[in-house]
């Protein structure tokens, strides 16, 4: 299994809160995602990172904001938790994008499981 | 961006029953998935198959990619075959986009 931990794994929060959601992996990928599941959809992208301090929106990137200081660790933040970003997010991982610099098959993380009040 | 449709929306066979999982794309790709989400919510990789046949056990897929669709197949299905499956792709110079899932039900 690809080395992909997400922290924490449940949160509860108020709305107007800031969270913050952490992506750790230990296969040294440059590509990292953040996905949101909702009843009904598929994931959906909201940002991914190209590299250390590289970030780019995604489909549904209002309201989030990202970071990736280290390799490593990609960071998810609700600015102002709303109850709409109730959700279960998680955190991909990759060698390439397009596939022409090694693969672009993704691997997730367990998810994280967010209630917003 | 892309679509992505998957059929059947719901699956429910007996145990031991083989089934035929369909996924349909907009446009070209460059990377196609098949997910197994289990039901502890964890994804987990079925197959990364952009084009062509692989087989894994009792799971194999196909991806005729200049007719835009792939197609998930499980035989002698077991209750820990239970769960969704998504197939997500990504078209060039897209995100990956997943679509809605086959909801999968193995009865004992």
């Amino acid at each position: 299994d690809a080395g992909i931990t997400q922290s924490p794994r449940h949160k509860v929060t108020e709305t107007g809160t800031p969270v913050t959601l952490r992506c750790h992996q230990t296969e040294n990928h440059r590509y990292m995602y953040w996905y949101r599941q909702d009843p009904g959809h598929g994931l959906r992208l909201i940002h991914y990172s190209y590299g250390v301090k590289d970030t780019d929106k995604g489909e549904v990137s209002d309201g989030y904001s990202v970071s990736r200081s280290k390799t490593e660790d990609f960071l998810l933040t609700l600015e102002s938790a709303t109850s709409s970003q109730t959700s279960v997010y998680f955190c991909a991982i990759s060698e390439s994008y397009t596939g022409t610099s090694g693969t672009n098959e993704q691997f997730f993380g367990p998810g994280t499981r967010l209630t917003v009040l | 961006g892309i679509q992505v449709e998957q059929s059947p929306p719901d699956l429910i066979l007996q145990e031991g029953a083989n089934s035929t999982l369909r996924c349909n794309f907009s446009d070209s790709v460059n990377n196609l998935q098949w997910f197994h989400q289990n039901p502890w919510g964890q994804l987990i990789n079925l197959f990364y198959i952009p084009s062509g046949t692989k087989q894994n056990g009792r799971l194999s897929a196909t991806t005729v990619a200049t007719e835009r669709y792939s197609l998930l197949y499980i035989s002698s299905s077991q209750t820990t075959d239970s769960g969704v499956y998504f197939c997500a792709v990504v078209g060039l110079g897209d995100d990956m986009r997943f679509g809605a899932g086959t909801r999968l039900t193995v009865k004992p």
